[in-house]
């Protein structure tokens, strides 16, 4: 059975950088047709979808958050990772990594990671 | 970029049958897959519905989904509902390089 789980800071200060990293488990990250997401929620609101990565490398982004974001894939240790730049407080969210199959559904949930940006 | 629009909320009585729109701003809703998700509070997301109208394994058939092309939305219908399926729903869908979801359905089983 697949398994995804998010890791990382739970508090960022503002200006800083979020980083998190999904560990992919039961499954290779390296399969054709399947792309790795990171989708966020703040508190009490909707999803967002925040960016995706292939294996290869190839890495797809949100445009409202496309020059803060930076997605990377590690198919030797099984894991790809988020970074966020210059975070504030509207960044305060549970973070989810997602398998999307075909760049359609995302069959596939970490549990999510809560970040909360504070000083 | 295009946006999907879902009601904000829905109720409706156990056993009865409820629907769920989601409209899409621009571009034709026929031309890329929607996809349905249940997320329950405390809980990551699942697939209730993907490809427009395909149930996974596990997801009972009282779910369905539906396209329209004439109002440019995707429905999701629940039939027979119980309490059980009370839960903030989401449609996505996606272009070449973009993964969009709608704002999200609360659904109340009074």
């Amino acid at each position: 059975q697949l398994q995804l789980q998010e890791s990382g800071p739970g508090l960022v200060k503002p200006s800083e950088t979020l980083s998190l990293t999904c560990t992919v488990s039961g499954g290779s990250l390296s399969i054709i047709n399947y792309y790795w997401g990171w989708i966020r929620q703040p508190p009490g609101k909707g999803l967002e979808w925040i960016g995706s990565v292939y294996y290869s490398g190839s890495t797809y982004s949100n445009p409202s958050l496309k020059s803060r974001v930076a997605i990377s894939v590690d198919t030797s240790k099984n894991k790809f990772s988020l970074r966020l730049s210059s975070v504030t407080a509207a960044d305060t969210a549970i973070y989810y990594c997602a398998r999307s199959r075909n760049w359609r559904d995302f069959d596939y949930w970490g549990q999510g990671a809560l970040v909360t940006v504070s000083s | 970029n295009f946006m999907l629009t879902q009601p904000h909320s829905v109720s409706e009585s156990p056993g009865k049958t409820v629907t769920i729109s989601c409209t899409r701003s621009s571009g034709s809703i026929a031309s890329n897959y929607v996809e349905w998700y249940q997320q329950r509070p405390g809980s990551a997301p699942t697939t209730v519905i993907y490809e427009d109208n395909q149930r996974p394994s596990g997801v009972p058939d009282r779910f369905s989904g539906s396209i329209d092309s004439s109002s440019n939305s995707a429905s999701l219908t629940i039939s027979g509902l119980k309490t059980e399926d009370e839960a903030d729903y989401y449609c996505q869908s996606y272009d070449s390089d973009n993964q969009v979801f709608g704002g999200g359905t609360k659904l109340t089983v009074l």
